[in-house]
């Protein structure tokens, strides 16, 4: 079945610094949205990508969906710890509506 | 609050014991979904509906589990004669129609099986 990998598995930042996580599908998907989750909730839809090339900003988040749609990824300018969670991309994937990866870990260090 | 609620919000059971759990969706919502979530792990798709009917089920997933949504709004989740290994998160989401749609979750409820 589909595959979604996301990398790294954790990062630990100081506030201000940069952040990426990178998100892999075995097959091409069609849209491919990101999720937050802060430690103790639940995951929270952020933001959905449907078309090849697309990039989108919200504040000092950058969402980017690769050209051959089986990729993404997040970027976070000069990170804050209210930043801090797990981040997650998901896509369709057969006849499961979405298809989650593993996440990425975000850690802030004041 | 119009969110997607759960309940219970915790369960601790003993193994071999039946268990079930309730979503409540946003009502306008005709998709729901059910995920189970394990430590370090992204949501694990479970099952959904489409209003009453249930369109799809993970083929990992146990017969021991079952879903229900009788009416199209609330639906439930019951695990029979469970296992240590069922312990987890369980997450219920809902969105309207189409994989193009996010996915709103609820709080989720955390069964335990001793």
């Amino acid at each position: 079945g589909q595959q979604v990998m996301q990398i790294p598995q954790y990062q630990h930042v100081q506030e201000g610094e940069d952040f990426t996580t990178y998100c892999n599908s075995s097959t091409t998907l069609s849209n491919i949205q990101w999720y937050k989750q802060r430690p103790g909730g639940h995951p929270v839809f952020l933001i959905q990508l449907v078309k090849s090339g697309e990039v989108k900003k919200q504040k000092r988040l950058t969402f980017q969906f690769g050209e051959a749609k089986k990729n993404s990824s997040l970027h976070i300018t000069a990170t804050q710890t209210t930043d801090v969670g797990t981040y997650f991309c998901a896509g369709p994937g057969g006849n499961t509506p979405l298809v989650f990866g593993k996440g990425t870990r975000l850690s802030v260090i004041a | 609050d119009t969110g997607v609620s759960q309940d219970p919000r915790h369960k601790i059971t003993k193994r071999g014991q039946n268990v079930t759990f309730r979503c409540d969706p946003i009502s306008e919502h005709n998709r729901l979904y059910w995920y189970r979530q394990t430590l370090g792990q992204g949501p694990e798709f479970l099952t959904y509906f489409q209003n009453e009917a249930q369109l799809e089920k993970s083929r990992l997933l146990s017969d021991r589990f079952s879903a229900e949504r009788p009416k199209g709004s609330f639906s439930t989740l019951e695990i029979q004669r469970t296992e240590q290994g069922d312990s987890a998160m369980y997450l219920c989401a809902s969105s309207y129609s189409g994989s193009s749609y996010e996915q709103y979750f609820g709080p989720g409820t955390r069964l335990t099986v001793t």
